[in-house]
């Protein structure tokens, strides 16, 4: 079974509006962290923001945020007033603690922001 | 300025060639990877250390040998290079909690 599930290969957002990205994990490690990369199309990896499995609240940086909801074992990016710069790869990405601290990437999101 | 350095960032070679791409950090971070990136599968971890002289498996490791003798450097090394093995290769060193600093990225060629 795939650790990280990114189902959208591909997203449109209008400048300005919000975007939410989607993340799916699968892990049976009691701790974890959850992440979000950026890959512009230079080709860099940017990290832009972090969940702790036992963090009780949604993590925030500037305009994103991490929707998550262990429940369903989901992380969810949200990119509020898209910029045309956050045109880019998004990739999510699991650490599992315990089970061996591996690092797992999902298959990526091609956002694109529309003037 | 805190970063990872990789060299070289481009290289095309034979099949067979043995080949070393390095990887450099100034952050004295114990946990140090490395990991491909292929079109449509996204990033897949090659090995990984978590100290000098420790060096784990990831998903990836066949072809792939690695050696961890000083915390700065983690270099990653093909001893007989394939068509298969041709991808981008990142080097990255990770902080506490697990925020990667990635090295520029390695662009491989194997013909």
């Amino acid at each position: 079974a795939q650790k990280i599930t990114q189902t959208q290969p591909g997203m449109f957002v209008q400048e300005k509006e919000a975007v939410t990205l989607d993340c799916t994990y699968d892990t049976s490690d009691p701790s974890y962290g959850l992440f979000w990369y950026k890959q512009p199309s230079s080709g860099e990896m940017i990290f832009l923001i972090y969940q702790g499995s036992y963090d009780q609240q949604n993590a925030t940086e500037g305009r994103y945020s991490l929707n998550f909801q262990k429940a369903r074992k989901s992380a969810n990016l949200v990119i509020s007033a898209s910029q045309l710069g956050d045109s880019a790869m998004y990739f999510c990405a699991m650490r599992e603690v315990y089970t061996g601290n591996q690092f797992y990437f999902g298959t990526g999101t091609s956002l694109t922001v529309i003037p | 300025e805190a970063q990872v350095t990789q060299n070289p960032r481009y290289l095309i070679t034979v099949t067979g060639k043995k080949l070393t791409v390095t990887c450099s950090q100034n952050m004295n971070h114990e946990y140090m990877s490395w990991y491909r990136q292929d079109p449509g599968l996204g990033l897949r971890q090659i090995y990984y250390s978590m100290n000098v002289e420790v060096t784990d498996k990831g998903d990836v490791p066949e072809g792939y040998k690695v050696s961890r003798k000083e915390k700065r450097n983690f270099p990653l090394i093909l001893e007989s290079p394939s068509p298969n093995q041709t991808s981008l290769y990142f080097c990255a060193s990770i902080a506490g909690e697990g925020e990667q600093y990635f090295g520029p990225g390695t662009r491989l060629t194997v013909t």
